[in-house]
């Protein structure tokens, strides 16, 4: 993938995790990066859009950000529902495209 | 609150074309881009192309030579066709509202439900 996560991330319920995403100036470096998670068997739902933004819905145990080529999403207070695949995703203006992450799947022990 | 609802057929068999098509329920066309993106296992989600109300579209450039969306909007619908598939494009394919205003850099809000396409001889 254009965009770059880690596998998997796991944490025990009630404690903090994040989940990075790289990529490179053409994609991350210069436009906005939304989160998606992806519980198993449905699909992806928007968590954080315009790198920090949570659409209506979304608690504020959720968040983004963005530092030059990587972003990072972090999820606070885990829950056992937060288990699932989590995905980033901008717009490459090298390739015009919107491009995603290959995902990370977030375990929560 | 937007709802959308895609079908189409589930199995191909190799050069075939597959033809999806997603309806609409509350709220308008105009604003917004209208997506369809795939999951394949081996590559993950695939953004395949946008329309908008004007029936402008952007198409995935890798995808562009075999792809066509198009919209009706008498019915609230917009429809995806990918030509000559192969078993490559074997993959759960999902209709998307973007978020309005943003065309050129969709943000996929609202989703469908997923369908998955099979190709196989």
């Amino acid at each position: 993938s254009v965009l770059t996560q880690p596998p998997s991330v796991s944490a025990a319920p009630g404690q903090n995790v994040t989940i990075s995403c790289s990529g490179s100036s053409s994609n991350i470096g210069s436009n906005y990066v939304s989160w998606y998670q992806q519980l198993p068997g449905t699909a992806p739902k928007f968590v954080i859009y315009d790198n920090t933004k949570r659409p209506s819905g979304i608690p504020d145990r959720f968040s983004g950000s963005k530092s030059g080529t990587s972003a990072t999403l972090g999820i606070t207070g885990l829950q056992t529902g937060d288990e699932a695949d989590y995905y980033c995703a901008t717009r490459d203006s090298s390739l015009s495209s919107l491009v995603f992450g290959g995902g990370t799947k977030l375990t929560v022990l | 609150q937007v709802q959308l609802q895609q079908w189409g057929a589930g199995l191909l068999k190799p050069s075939e074309t597959l033809s999806l098509t997603c309806a609409v329920y509350g709220g308008s066309f105009s604003g917004y881009s209208w997506n369809w993106i795939r999951q394949t296992p081996g590559k993950g989600l695939e953004w395949i192309g946008e329309i908008n109300h004007n029936e402008y579209t952007n198409y995935n450039p890798s995808l562009k030579s075999r792809v066509t969306i198009s919209l009706d909007t008498s019915q609230k619908q917009f429809s995806l066709k990918m030509r000559s598939v192969t078993a490559a494009d074997t993959a759960v394919y999902y209709c998307a509202r973007g978020l309005p205003g943003r065309w050129g850099a969709p943000v996929p809000a609202h989703w469908g439900q997923g369908t998955l396409v099979t190709v196989s001889s």
